[in-house]
């Protein structure tokens, strides 16, 4: 069980494009979902929280207007990177927590989107 | 503010030998829990080990262990006997109990694992 899948696995874009990246949780419901970024050999930075039903939280320094997070359900939530820049090309990977395995924090992994930005 | 840190960059062995990778956290709170990550080339991370902060009891699973020390705020992960397949990126992260309850991770210790 705890299964998370993020779609795509992979995108090349023209710069300029929005890209728009999918993270379910296929097994439990995650009222709480993170947005982590990671460059080329560097240590996961989290972008985001995500809570069903309300605004996602940003951390300081990542643009909202930039990355767009949507939350619709509690096995969907959603990034779009908006108007993708080459310095935007990483790693994106989402997590969710299963909110009926206790105070453990617990986090599922997504297996990640590699983003490369022409 | 939580902050973990992983002083090893790089770490390469041969075959075989034991390997020590050190993490050391900071955090005001009382109640928080403690992780370690495989990320292999594929970019996955890969779940290894989860601690809550009153739990002190080392943990052996195969051939890897970790020992928690609260008193110098370390959770070292050793590999014994490594092998090959070892060869990745390891993570160590730590939550709070509190507030977002996000993972703060380590810039990581690459392991290569020499055959």
């Amino acid at each position: 069980g705890a299964v998370v899948s993020q779609h795509p696995s992979r995108v090349i874009c023209k710069s300029g494009t929005s890209v728009k990246i999918e993270c379910r949780s296929l097994d439990f419901q995650a009222t709480t979902m993170f947005w982590y970024r990671q460059f080329p050999k560097k240590s996961l930075m989290l972008m985001a929280t995500s809570n069903e039903g309300s605004k996602a939280t940003y951390e300081q320094g990542v643009e909202k207007d930039k990355f767009l997070i949507n939350h619709a359900s509690l096995t969907l939530s959603t990034l779009t990177v908006t108007s993708a820049h080459p310095e935007d090309s990483s790693f994106y990977i989402c997590s969710a927590r299963d909110m009926d395995r206790g105070p453990y924090n617990e986090q599922f992994f997504g297996p990640g989107t590699r983003l490369t930005v022409l | 503010a939580q902050k973990v840190t992983q002083a090893q960059t790089e770490i390469s062995v041969v075959e075989k030998e034991d390997v020590t990778l050190d993490c050391v956290y900071e955090t005001r709170d009382t109640t928080y829990y403690l992780f370690w990550y495989k990320q292999p080339p594929s970019g996955e991370l890969v779940f290894l080990i989860r601690r809550n902060s009153f739990d002190e009891q080392n943990e052996i699973s195969g051939r890897y262990s970790w020992n928690f020390q609260k008193s110098t705020s370390s959770f070292n992960f050793t590999i014994t006997a490594s092998q090959v397949v070892d060869s990745a990126v390891y993570f160590c992260a730590l939550s709070e109990d509190t507030g977002r309850r996000a993972l703060t991770f380590g810039s990581g210790t690459r392991l290569q694992v020499q055959p």
